[in-house]
């Protein structure tokens, strides 16, 4: 079974401008939910879909949106790019999102913000 | 915000030795997880405790959870160079909503050297 995806790995973006990071799911997965990690804060919870609603949200700006598609790959998105944005975006999928379920880390999107 | 917070920050070891990492946690939980993160990757799940469960192996790989002082305990027995990483506790924390989010700690570097 093929693991969490996530496209691009890499990016490089300008402030001011906008960035879509894409997350596809282990395949019968519902629940995606997204991380934050910088070396100062560390791993930060953003959000988490589960059938294409969000169930959860973390303590971030509305500049952090996201959403989930009908075959559960989501997205996140983040406008008006600060240079604090740079950072390692984790997406994690689960099956259902019920408690003790372990969570399937993507490789990360690593976003640099110049 | 952070809820899990491992010691030491970082440790050295030579191969074979064992190598114990300890999380402290601040609020009530249903589980505590493990995870193992190589060099900026994304994060490998190594290990679930539940609450009502004092000790788990798994492998090389030994846990132990202390809900009366908040703090988990991961013993790496035999310790190879691909132990070579960053790991992670992380803890459950219920929302409003009556959903799970996973709650992580700073992280722990482990260096192993061959």
């Amino acid at each position: 079974k093929a693991g969490v995806t996530q496209t691009p790995r890499y990016l490089i973006k300008t402030r001011g401008q906008q960035v879509t990071l894409s997350c596809s799911p282990i395949s019968g997965h519902r629940s995606v939910s997204w991380y934050q990690q910088t070396p100062g804060q560390g791993l930060q919870f953003l959000f988490e879909y589960f059938s294409e609603t969000q169930r959860n949200k973390g303590n971030f700006p509305g500049r952090f949106s996201g959403r989930q598609f009908s075959n559960s790959r989501s997205e996140m998105n983040v406008s008006t790019l600060e240079l604090g944005d740079s950072a390692l975006y984790l997406c994690a999928s689960r099956r259902a999102g019920y408690r003790q379920e372990t969570q399937y880390f993507g490789p990360g999107t690593r976003l640099l913000v110049l | 915000s952070q809820q899990g917070e491992e010691d030491p920050q970082a440790l050295s070891i030579q191969e074979g030795e064992n190598a114990t990492m300890n999380c402290s946690y601040k609020t009530s939980i249903n589980n505590l997880q493990w995870y193992r993160q190589n060099s900026g990757r994304g994060l490998v799940h190594l290990i679930l405790i539940r609450s009502n469960e004092r000790e788990k192996h798994s492998g090389r790989l030994r846990v132990t959870l202390d809900t009366s002082k908040k703090s988990s305990s991961l013993l790496i027995t035999a310790s190879r160079a691909a132990d070579t990483a960053s790991y992670f506790c992380a803890t459950d924390s219920i929302t409003q909503g009556g959903s799970e989010k996973l709650v992580f700690g700073k992280g722990m570097k482990l260096t192993v050297n061959p």
